[in-house]
């Protein structure tokens, strides 16, 4: 089945660096790279998508990339704000499982003001 | 629009207990998944469900039964609860489109259990 690697586990940068979170996933059939943000006590919540069809997509302070080839992708945050502090998770889907969602590890970020 | 409502937000069970962790939505997504969050192992699929009558076991689905009677509701049964149940629990839906390919989970706030 689809596994998906998460790194690094833990990330503390300074308030207005960058930060970026890498992923890789197994199966080279999956399609569609969700990730989410969780903050303390609450659910994850999507903050950006990318479709395989895709290399890059941005939403102002975020962006991620994907290589389909090396079977990576990648979160980037710049600019970098104490309310960015959470928990942000990569996941991968449509692959053979279909539409079952499957999580990296996670990596708690912080960000010191 | 509530969204994704689990309850309780927490419960201590003791060993060979049994209960219900309950979920329901309010979006009329078809799809209906459980996750349960352990510390540094991301979010596993205990099971999930594509509609009303319809379920099917995830990655983990030993200790666990669910129903799925409604599109809204989607309960958890633990029956003879383990420590090595104890965990968050997350319940989550989505709505499948352009053929199953692109849908985003919207999750619930979760359930803290503790098993002793």
């Amino acid at each position: 089945g689809e596994n998906v690697e998460q790194h690094p586990s833990t990330l503390s940068v300074q308030e207005g660096d960058s930060a970026v979170i890498k992923c890789t996933y197994s199966d080279s059939a999956s399609n569609y790279f969700p990730w989410y943000k969780q903050e303390l006590g609450k659910g994850p919540q999507l903050i950006i998508d990318i479709r395989s069809n895709v290399g890059e997509k941005k939403d102002q302070r975020i962006a991620v990339t994907l290589n389909k080839t090396a079977k990576h992708f990648s979160l980037h945050i710049t600019e970098t704000q104490p309310e960015d502090s959470a928990v942000y998770f990569c996941a991968a889907s449509g692959s053979t499982g279909g539409f079952k969602t499957i999580f990296g590890a996670g990596t708690r970020l912080f960000v010191k003001a | 629009n509530a969204g994704v409502t689990q309850t309780p937000k927490f419960r201590i069970l003791k060993i060979g207990q049994s209960m219900t962790l309950q979920c329901t939505q309010d979006m009329n997504h078809n799809y209906m998944y459980w996750y349960r969050q352990d510390p540094g192992m991301g979010l596993k699929l205990i099971y999930y469900s594509v509609g009303a009558g319809i379920t099917d076991k995830g990655e983990v689905p030993n200790g666990y039964n669910v129903s799925r009677s409604t599109t809204e509701d989607f309960p958890l049964r633990l029956e003879l609860a383990a420590p090595s149940q104890t965990s968050v629990y997350f319940c989550a839906s989505s709505y499948p489109y352009q053929g199953l390919m692109y849908s985003p989970l919207h999750f619930g706030n979760g359930t803290r259990l503790t098993v002793t």
